[in-house]
């Protein structure tokens, strides 16, 4: 079975450019989170998606928004970028629960 | 509000040393706990977890209790080797749909 894919691996980008990455869950999990990571704020949820609704969500701004197709995969969208949004971007994927996440590498985002 | 608490890190031992990593939570109820793992250059994977009170999970030599009397979920091994060299995350899930809540991260360094 194949695990979670995240694309790119790697992304630069300069201030104010917008920018989407995409994520390929498990084969037959309909739930996916994003998470952002950083050295000082550690691992922070952004939000979840479940059968292409949106079932929890983080504390960030109205930038970040993310959506769900019907296969599953999921998008994340950050518009306005801004240098503190340079991270790690993982993505999780799960079944009918969240008790057990199955993540991705993660995408690294620079922001220049 | 519900959160966890994390030891700070590195924690840096010598091969074959035991190894202790505290985690002590903050919930209503009785929420399902956990530790993923997280190797360099990968995203998280789940380690072990506890899903009631006095509930012991383990997993590669890795164990940890569930002690709601003192709200703990500390992590334990007894003879680490430089392979465990990682991040370690505690966390917990409030119910089984609900996003989990996660600690800071404990980073590990094993030298041989």
């Amino acid at each position: 079975k194949a695990g979670v894919t995240q694309t790119p691996r790697y992304l630069i980008k300069t201030r104010g450019q917008q920018v989407t990455l995409s994520c390929s869950p498990i084969s037959g999990h309909r739930s996916v989170s994003w998470y952002q990571q950083t050295p000082g704020q550690g691992l922070q949820f952004l939000f979840e998606y479940f059968s292409e609704t949106q079932r929890n969500k983080g504390n960030f701004p109205g930038r970040f928004s993310g959506r769900q197709f019907s296969n599953s995969r999921s998008e994340m969208n950050v518009s306005t970028l801004e240098l503190g949004d340079s991270a790690l971007y993982l993505c999780a994927s799960s079944g009918q629960t969240n008790e057990k996440l199955f993540f991705g590498s993660g995408t690294q985002l620079s922001v220049l | 509000g519900n959160s966890v608490t994390q030891m700070e890190g590195p924690v840096t031992l010598s091969e074959e040393a035991f190894l202790t990593i505290n985690c002590t939570y903050t919930a209503t109820g009785y929420p399902s706990l956990f530790w993923y793992v997280q190797y360099p250059g990968e995203g998280l994977q789940l380690l072990l977890k506890a899903t009631k009170a006095d509930d012991k999970g383990s997993n590669k030599g890795f164990e940890a209790t569930y002690r709601k009397e003192t709200t703990s979920f500390h992590l334990e091994k007894g003879s680490v080797q430089v392979s465990d060299s990682a991040v370690y995350f505690c966390a917990l899930a409030r119910d089984s749909n609900y996003q989990l809540i996660w600690g800071a991260g404990t980073k590990l360094i094993i030298k041989p």
